[in-house]
């Protein structure tokens, strides 16, 4: 099941620079999309959402942007810092039911 | 963010054995879910609960697995002879009214199976 695609298994990025995470769909029928992270042997953590009628959402240093042509969404974390090295989840779901579809995750390590 | 916590936090379980996670939220919700992540896989939807029900499972939710809120608190998984290919992490989800589209995850048990 390949609904949703994050193609960078990792990102390394500077201290104080935009980390950006990517992630493609193919389902068209998706209406939310949501980013979590997740640290080692913690559960996911909700970090921003957004909904498939908007193409951008704000929260603090956290933007989603979603391009709907292009099935493709990505998380800016502007600016990065140390405590934001972990793995990334993007997911999605349709209104009809509320399961979430993952992807692979993307592990952002941010370098001081 | 609501609070969920799961127990235990590891079960080691010899094969063909029976199973219970749990899962506690701190306050009430409505809306539970399982999910689990084999190592070096993806998170995978297994089954989703609603006002005593359930309201969505997955081709994974086969006849092995249950679930129940028998005390209308605690919310259960139960794999009834578990098979090595069940051993995972298991994450406990909810969903609130006021947090309709978002998830909040337990931090999860590791099921080993032997």
């Amino acid at each position: 099941d390949q609904q949703v695609k994050q193609n960078s298994p990792s990102l390394s990025v500077q201290e104080g620079r935009i980390s950006i995470l990517n992630c493609d769909y193919t389902n068209s029928m998706f209406d939310y999309f949501l980013w979590y992270k997740k640290y080692p042997a913690e559960g996911p953590t909700f970090l921003i959402s957004i909904s498939s009628i908007k193409d951008k959402n704000e929260d603090g240093r956290f933007t989603v942007f979603l391009n709907k042509s292009a099935k493709h969404l990505s998380l800016h974390i502007v600016p990065s810092q140390p405590g934001d090295s972990a793995v990334y989840f993007c997911a999605a779901h349709r209104d009809s039911n509320y399961q979430l579809i993952w992807g692979a995750g993307t592990k952002l390590i941010i370098k001081p | 963010e609501p609070e969920v916590t799961q127990t235990p936090s590891h079960q080691v379980t010899q094969m063909g054995q029976e199973v219970i996670l749990r899962c506690v939220p701190i306050s009430n919700h409505l809306y539970f879910y399982w999910y689990r992540q084999i190592l070096g896989q993806k998170v995978e939807f297994l089954v989703s609960f609603y006002n005593n029900e359930i309201s969505e499972k997955s081709e994974i939710f086969d006849d092995q697995f249950s679930v129940e809120r028998p005390d209308g608190s605690n919310f259960t998984l139960k794999i009834r002879s578990t098979k090595l290919e069940d051993s995972a992490m298991y994450f406990c989800a909810i969903r609130t009214s006021s947090s309709y589209n978002e998830q909040f995850f337990g931090p999860g048990t590791r099921l080993t199976v032997l």
